[in-house]
């Protein structure tokens, strides 16, 4: 069965401190990948996502950044943390095919900048 | 402009008692997927129900169904015999077009929903 992890669980970094998310998918192959934010009791706001390695696309012009290394890792970095980066941070990944397939959530990441 | 819109912050429900949250999407896309998903407090999103643009059923899974009406794009979650554990936020999200590969939802901003014993 497909699983996905995401670490940390809890984050907290100061400020211009860098950040690097793992998220890792087991049990299937060439997933599209997503990266969402969640602001406190907000709803999730789509950062990145990846149809392929090394294939990345914004949806929101930020302080953030993706890659894509391998066929089933998905990490979320930034050189130089905001307090506005701040938020609860999920990976998530779909099937590329045509039917109900919903999409997959990591445990979540909750990232507190100080 | 919105393409998902949850007008309702907060709703209280009874236990036992149904309970309907509201959702209200826009798309010129012929061919999207709308889904629900359910957040207790400790973050994990759980996907409850999916109904496809062209389905001819309301989605149905088990408490769970989906009040799917085109014309009017809305697509509600109604939850049947409220439970305590059914406190959580709750979100409508659509994934638009089968022939963008990118394949992503586009989340409402959530209802938090608090039954009541």
């Amino acid at each position: 069965s497909q699983t996905i992890h995401q670490w940390p669980a809890t984050l907290v970094q100061p400020v211009g401190s860098p950040l690097s998310l793992e998220c890792t998918v087991e049990g299937t192959s060439n997933p599209n990948l997503y990266w969402y934010r969640q602001a406190a009791g907000r709803g999730l706001q789509l950062l990145f996502y990846s149809v392929g390695i090394g294939q990345i696309s914004s949806e929101v012009p930020q302080n953030l950044s993706a890659s894509r290394p391998q066929d089933r890792q998905f990490i979320l970095s930034s050189k130089k943390l905001l307090l506005s980066d701040s938020g609860f941070y999920l990976c998530a990944w779909q099937y590329l095919e045509v039917g109900t397939t919903e999409a997959f959530f990591g445990q979540g990441t909750r990232l507190t900048v100080v | 402009a919105q393409k998902i819109t949850q007008t309702q912050p907060g709703m209280f429900v009874q236990e036992k008692e149904a309970v309907t949250l509201d959702c209200t999407y826009d798309t010129s896309d012929p061919s999207y997927g709308l889904f629900w998903y359910k957040q207790p407090s400790s973050g994990e999103m759980i996907f409850l129900i999916y109904q496809g643009s062209y389905d001819q059923q309301n989605a149905t899974e088990g408490r769970y169904s989906l009040n799917f009406q085109k014309a009017r794009k809305s697509a509600n979650l109604v939850i049947s015999a409220s439970q305590l554990g059914d406190s959580a936020m709750y979100f409508c999200a659509m994934r638009e077009s089968w022939m963008d590969s990118s394949y992503k939802l586009i989340f409402g901003s959530g209802t938090r929903l608090l039954v009541r014993p």
